[in-house]
């Protein structure tokens, strides 16, 4: 069964700071992984989906990075803004294609 | 485009009760994936459907069950209502099985009193 890791768990920045949050997992047969965020009593947003061939993937101030190998996954983000808090999902799609989702990132980001 | 809609967004039902949830795909989707999000166990995998056949399966009691239509739209219904049913659950579609990418709806928000 994948298991699937976040850390931090929560994480208090001032604004225009640069971030990484963190994704491990225990079973490197995987197809891709998405990141995703999730405001408070919604649904998911996805941010960024890496195919499993690929080492990294960047959208605007967003880039993620992946290490099949190792079981890991990074999610930098530059010149943080207070729009940017919420939870953050790592989710790996095992080979049976179920998304394996982590605890999350809380973000919290202050003016 | 329209996203993907879930319907309804609140339900309060009773114990021993049962529930259909709604989910309209993404125009053009062809999978949809079901899940159930609460504060302990996170988001966990129910079932994914793909033309009208269910083709994986979480660790998920039986209660659960799920079906997909030909206009690919899928229902999810759960049977006995427990008190521990009560979730946030989430819809996810997919062009095909297993992706490559899956966009949520907002979510179906049920309590069980």
């Amino acid at each position: 069964k994948q298991e699937v890791t976040q850390i931090p768990a929560a994480l208090s920045v001032p604004e225009g700071e640069n971030l990484v949050l963190n994704c491990s997992f225990t079973d490197s047969a995987i197809y891709n992984l998405q990141w995703f965020r999730q405001d408070p009593g919604k649904g998911l947003t996805s941010l960024l989906l890496i195919q499993s061939s690929q080492r990294e993937q960047t959208s605007g101030r967003l880039n993620a990075s992946l290490d099949k190998s190792s079981g890991r996954s990074t999610l930098y983000i530059a010149a943080s803004q207070p729009g940017d808090s919420a939870t953050y999902l790592c989710a790996p799609r095992d080979a049976g294609y179920a998304l394996n989702f982590g605890k999350g990132t809380s973000l919290l980001v202050t003016p | 485009k329209a996203g993907v809609t879930q319907t309804p967004r609140y339900l309060i039902k009773t114990r021993g009760q049962q529930v259909t949830l709604s989910c309209s795909p993404i125009s053009g989707h062809r999978s949809v994936s079901w899940y159930q999000q609460t504060p302990g166990q996170g988001l966990q995998f129910l079932f994914e459907y793909f033309s009208e056949t269910q083709r994986n399966k979480g660790n998920f009691p039986g209660r659960f069950s799920g079906r997909q239509f030909s206009n690919s739209r899928s229902e999810m219904n759960v049977s006995t209502l427990e008190l521990g049913d009560s979730a946030l659950y989430l819809c996810a579609s997919s062009l095909a099985f297993g992706g490559p990418e899956a966009f949520f709806g907002q979510g179906t928000r049920l309590t069980v009193v």
